[in-house]
């Protein structure tokens, strides 16, 4: 079974960029990465998905290797208020049904 | 704006009580999961309902059961609850897409057997 792999934590300042990299060696041909962010006292919240290569949106990109076994998040000119659990899921339909595997998550602080 | 409610934020429940958590969401999804998340291991699946009265185990089915008689109503059930159980659970919903990952999360709720 898949397996995911994420720093536990990260720090950075208000205005720079933020590399969050994930592994997952035994992702399967159908599945695909979704990054989600999550505040105290709430549930995850989408923030990107991607299958291969690059993906842009309007909050982060997610760069993704030729053989997918990692994925890298970018948030680029981070903010006090991106100070969050960011997690890493690899998943979709299999031989068998619906698979999703979470990281652990990476706790990211921003300072001031 | 998209909605996955859950029917309590805050639960305590004694061992071996049944335990009923209750999800609705708005959005005419096809899909909705039931998650538990414990410090250091991030979120789990313990059941998924691609459908109304379809279910599927996820990688930690074992004392939970779950009930999908609506499309917009996922129940998730501890037959005998145990302390081992104590947990914030996450329910979610998505669209039937290629992907199922574009999920969209409920607030949780604190679950604590005593």
């Amino acid at each position: 079974l898949a397996k995911t792999t994420q720093p536990i934590s990260m720090d950075s300042y208000e205005g720079q960029e933020v590399n969050i990299t994930c592994s997952h060696n035994n992702i399967a041909t159908n599945d695909y990465i979704t990054w989600y962010q999550q505040f105290p006292s709430q549930g995850p919240r989408f923030i990107i998905q991607g299958y291969k290569t690059k993906v842009t949106n309007e909050v982060a990109s997610l760069f993704i290797p030729a053989d997918r076994k990692s994925s890298t998040l970018s948030l680029p000119r981070v903010s006090l208020s991106d100070t969050a659990v960011y997690y890493c899921l690899v998943g979709g339909l299999r031989t068998g049904g619906f698979k999703t595997i979470f990281g652990a998550g990476t706790r990211l602080f921003v300072k001031a | 704006d998209v909605k996955v409610t859950q029917s309590s934020r805050y639960l305590v429940k004694r061992t071996g009580e049944k335990v009923f958590l209750e999800c609705v969401q708005d959005m005419d999804h096809e899909n909705m999961f039931w998650y538990r998340q414990d410090p250091g291991l991030g979120l789990r699946l313990i059941y998924f309902s691609y459908d109304v009265k379809m279910k599927e185990k996820g990688d930690i089915p074992e004392g939970y059961s779950v009930s999908r008689e609506k499309k917009e109503r996922f129940s998730l059930i501890l037959e005998s609850a145990s302390t081992n159980q104590t947990s914030m659970y996450l329910c979610a919903s998505s669209q039937r897409t290629l992907s199922y990952n574009e999920q969209f999360f409920g607030p949780g709720t604190r679950l604590t057997v005593l």
